[in-house]
């Protein structure tokens, strides 16, 4: 069964930092672009950041630019987002996304996972 | 950035009925377009890819159409479960990638 389960959520204080993960399972996780998309609370979707099947190309959106950073580990099917100097609006849900076709980056996310919660409150 | 406006923002609608919602780009974006469907507390879930191919395992009651800057998401026979949140995303700008605002999908 495809799937794909984040964890790390929970509730920081402000400029501290967060990892999450996600657990990639039922497909061959070396092969595709992962992706991460956040949630505010009540409001739609947004784009953070993406990483090629390998590694080598990683692009962020210009709200994480320089705070957040998206690798992957290959040998262990994960993803990860480790988020640095977190902000109020920061907060949202955290999903991990692949994407539709093989080996690209630049297309529609097929499998998603549940997401976790990120809470940045003091 | 290449911005997404859905249109409309909610709509009621009844088991039955054929419900179009249109997606426009501020600048064209060839075919680069999905639609995905989202029930409250879940996961967003593909529907169409590349504008008008539908993702495997959706029902065909489901359609897209369009390129360029217009695009649309056509049910052709409502029914209870497609009652959710719907959202177009174009990738035709990458790595600058872009969700439109939503569009709500209620129950009349």
């Amino acid at each position: 069964q495809v799937q794909l389960v984040e964890s790390g959520g929970g509730v920081v204080q402000p400029g501290r930092s967060l990892r999450l993960s996600c657990a990639a399972s039922g497909f061959t996780f070396s092969s595709y672009g992962m992706h991460w998309v956040r949630q505010a609370p009540g409001k739609g979707l947004e784009w953070v950041a993406v990483i090629s099947y390998d590694g080598s190309n990683k692009y962020y959106a210009d709200s994480v630019k320089g705070r957040f950073t998206i690798s992957r580990d290959n040998s262990k099917n994960t993803l990860y987002l480790q988020m640095n100097s977190l902000r109020a609006e920061d907060t949202a849900v955290y999903y991990c996304a692949k994407t539709h076709d093989y080996g690209d980056t630049a297309g529609a996310f097929d499998i998603w996972g549940q997401g976790t919660m990120v809470t940045v409150s003091s | 950035a290449i911005q997404l406006t859905q249109s409309p923002s909610s709509l009621s609608a009844s088991v039955g009925d054929r419900v179009t919602i249109t997606c426009r780009a501020s600048q064209g974006i060839s075919s680069a377009l999905a639609w995905y469907q989202q029930k409250p507390g879940k996961a967003p879930k593909l529907l169409i890819y590349d504008a008008s191919s539908l993702e495997s395992g959706v029902p065909s009651r489901f359609s897209g159409s369009g390129s360029g800057t217009d695009f649309t998401l056509t049910i052709s026979s409502l029914q209870p479960e497609d009652f959710a949140t719907y959202y177009c995303q174009q990738f035709n700008s990458y790595p600058a990638i872009t969700f439109g605002q939503g569009t709500r999908l209620e129950i009349k």
